[in-house]
């Protein structure tokens, strides 16, 4: 069954460093796709970026990239120079593309908070 | 602009009643998903629907039902509310395809209280 895992209730980061918030997740599907949000305390779920199985590369958008390990079934989100408005919840998600309908399953979430 | 609107933003109900929460996607996605939030537990997938007509269970299907007798509508039936049920409750749909991004894109919510 497909499972998505965040160990991380919490993190901490300072203005302008970088941070890695960990999601691990398991399928027996050889195609799925893999997503982070990002959820403000607004509510709204904003897609950050997207990871395909197949890639080959990881996936980066402007300061996010997807540290993408497949056979440690990792797929890390790194944000690079962490802005004050980068504090919210963090959701890894994953779908399986050959079975299960594509249903789309998320983790327990990460609240990072950026400090001054 | 691709949007998912969500009927309520806020809901209370009394322990017993039937509820209706509506979905509707105007993107034409096939795919429909009713996930729960609650602190600590991340989203939580109710049910899905794949297809007008077509449901799927997800992890936490008890107490509620659901219909899609449109494809841009997906409502979330609880049969007789009860207090446990209290949560935020967000809806997404997605295109059903086989590869690239197939992200989801998520209604604003409803906070649903049952008391």
């Amino acid at each position: 069954a497909q499972k998505i895992t965040q160990t991380q209730p919490g993190m901490f980061v300072q203005e302008k460093e970088a941070v890695t918030l960990d999601c691990t997740y398991d399928t027996s599907d050889q195609s799925y796709g893999l997503f982070w949000y990002k959820q403000p305390s607004s509510g709204e779920m904003i897609f950050l970026i997207y990871q395909g199985s197949y890639d080959e590369q990881n996936a980066t958008e402007g300061r996010y990239s997807l540290n993408f390990q497949k056979a440690r079934k990792s797929a890390n989100l790194v944000i690079s120079a962490s802005q004050l408005g980068d504090s919210a919840m963090y959701f890894c998600a994953m779908r399986e593309l050959n079975t299960g309908f594509q249903k789309l399953v998320f983790g327990t979430g990460t609240r990072l908070l950026v400090s001054p | 602009d691709v949007k998912v609107t969500q009927s309520s933003r806020y809901l209370v109900k009394r322990t017993g009643e039937k509820v209706f929460l509506e979905c509707v996607q105007d993107m034409d996605h096939e795919n429909m998903f009713w996930y729960r939030q609650d602190p600590g537990l991340g989203l939580r997938l109710i049910y899905f629907s794949y297809d007008v007509k077509m449901k799927e269970k997800g992890d936490i299907p008890e107490g509620y039902s659901v219909s899609r007798e449109k494809k841009e509508r997906f409502s979330l039936i609880l049969e007789s509310a009860s207090t446990n049920q209290t949560s935020m409750y967000l809806c997404a749909s997605s295109p059903q395809q086989l590869g690239g991004n197939t992200e989801a894109f998520f209604g604003q919510g409803t906070r649903l209280t049952v008391v």
